[in-house]
């Protein structure tokens, strides 16, 4: 079957760096995102990775390793307002999205 | 960027009435739309594909006759929840992804559709 793991909760301090974790099995793979989604509201497309590395966005960079089936978002500089759910979602052979649990990060003062 | 726009944000109504959310691409032509649902605290599920001109593909578990979804044009899919129970209280969601650039093109979210059934 397909699986996507990644961590229910994480707590960090505003200012600080955090790094959410993701492993996935899945048929084939075309991609894997990230997506921060806010209490109450959609899901917004953060970070699209297809090749092995680093990819750095602002605050935010997303890795990936392909060998090891394996991705992270990285938050540096912490703001009140990262608090939310972070999603990990992967693009499979079918193009179909195989979408993670999320994780809930809360930032403390 | 894409944009996705959903609507109506909220609705509240009674027991066996039926409800119809529609979902926009306001930039671009999406021939396969996505509709999801959300419980509280709980992850995305997606709940069923629509394909512009063609039948949707719905999810294990997901009852179309409950669920009808219509995609009749290449900017407009609607789903209507057919005679809605409070059990059927949720967060949906619709998404689209540009097809301009490939099938691996980000989902884009309209802003979800709080329902609720007293």
């Amino acid at each position: 079957g397909q699986n996507i793991d990644q961590p229910t909760e994480m707590t960090a301090t505003e200012g600080a760096i955090v790094q959410i974790n993701c492993t996935y099995q899945t048929s084939g793979f075309n991609g894997l995102f990230w997506y921060q989604q806010h209490a109450g509201e959609a899901p917004t497309f953060l970070s699209y990775n297809v090749l092995d590395g680093l990819e750095e966005k602002g605050r935010f960079s997303s890795f990936l390793s392909r060998s090891k089936g394996y991705s992270y978002l990285l938050l540096k500089e912490l703001q009140m307002k990262d608090s939310a759910s972070y999603l990990c979602a992967v693009l499979d052979s079918n193009y179909q999205l195989i979408w993670g649990a999320g994780t809930k990060l809360i930032i403390k003062p | 960027g894409a944009v996705v726009s959903q609507h109506p944000s909220w609705v509240i109504c009674k027991s066996g009435t039926s409800v119809k959310i529609e979902c926009r691409s306001l930039d671009f032509q999406a021939t396969t739309m996505f509709w999801y649902r959300q419980f509280p605290k709980q992850s995305l599920m997606l709940m069923a594909t629509s394909n512009e001109g063609s039948k949707a593909t719905y999810e294990q578990g997901v009852e179309k006759d409950k669920f009808l979804i219509n995609h009749a044009s290449l900017t407009l899919s609607t789903l209507t929840v057919t005679s809605a129970h409070p059990e059927d209280s949720s967060f949906y969601i619709c998404s689209a992804r540009d097809p301009a650039g490939g099938d691996n093109q980000p989902q884009h979210f309209g802003d979800g559709t709080r329902l609720s059934i007293l």
